[in-house]
């Protein structure tokens, strides 16, 4: 079975700074990952993804993920923080359960608040 | 790009009554499209796959006679919340699979829709 896990709740950093979401997967298959964003009260917009091609990842808005297969983690990072980087971040993985239609499954966020 | 609609953005029902959610994509037909629900300060949990023209597959758990699902057409996915109680208050959150074509950068994605607040007195 699939899943997804965040392993901090909440992220603290001071604009300008470096940011770090951590995400580790398990997956039976060869998995595709998403990073997702989800501003208060606001809907979820996709980041970046990965689907078995190149391994470091480019999104929008200057993050970027690298999918390390022996760590099996799909870390989140950005080299320089903007205060409209605060918000909830979401790891997903696809599970495919054959045929096209595949689900996702969310890891439990990401909090991140950007300090001036 | 691709733009997943929600309507009501929030609503307010008494106890027992019920809610119909629309879900629908905007500029894309989605054969395919899916209905999450996010408690306070957690994370989306998937309800229910819904297809056009078909019945909706239900996750385990989610009872089928109280979240009615209907997808009568390319654009739009009817969430119904029957005999609602005030532990169905929760964010209702849709998304809508598009196509390798409407997707482009990203291939197969889903979109998702902004979200609508459920409270229940």
């Amino acid at each position: 079975a699939q899943s997804v896990t965040q392993l901090d709740s909440h992220v603290s950093v001071s604009e300008g700074t470096p940011v770090l979401l951590r995400c580790n997967y398990s997956s039976s298959y060869s998995p595709s990952l998403f990073w997702y964003v989800q501003h208060p009260n606001k809907g979820l917009q996709l980041l970046l993804k990965y689907t078995s091609a190149a391994t470091l990842v480019k999104g929008i808005n200057g993050f970027e993920a690298e999918f390390k297969k022996s760590e099996t983690s799909f870390h989140l990072t950005k080299p320089s923080a903007h205060m409209s980087d605060a918000a909830e971040y979401f790891c997903v993985v696809s599970a495919f359960y054959g045929g096209a239609t595949n689900k996702l499954i969310f890891g439990t966020g990401t909090l991140l608040a950007v300090q001036p | 790009g691709a733009v997943v609609s929600q309507h009501p953005s929030w609503v307010i029902c008494k106890s027992g009554t019920s809610v119909k959610i629309e879900c629908r994509s905007l500029d894309f037909q989605a054969t395919t499209m899916f209905w999450y629900r996010q408690f306070p300060k957690q994370s989306l949990m998937l309800m229910a796959t819904s297809n056009e023209g078909s019945k909706a597959t239900y996750e385990q758990g989610v009872e089928k006679d109280k979240f009615l699902i209907n997808h009568a057409s390319l654009t739009l996915s009817t969430l119904t919340v029957t005999s609602a109680h005030p532990e169905d208050s929760s964010f209702y959150i849709c998304s809508a699979r598009a196509s390798l074509r409407t997707s482009g950068r990203f291939g197969y994605e889903q979109y998702f829709g902004p979200g609508t607040r459920l409270t229940v007195t």
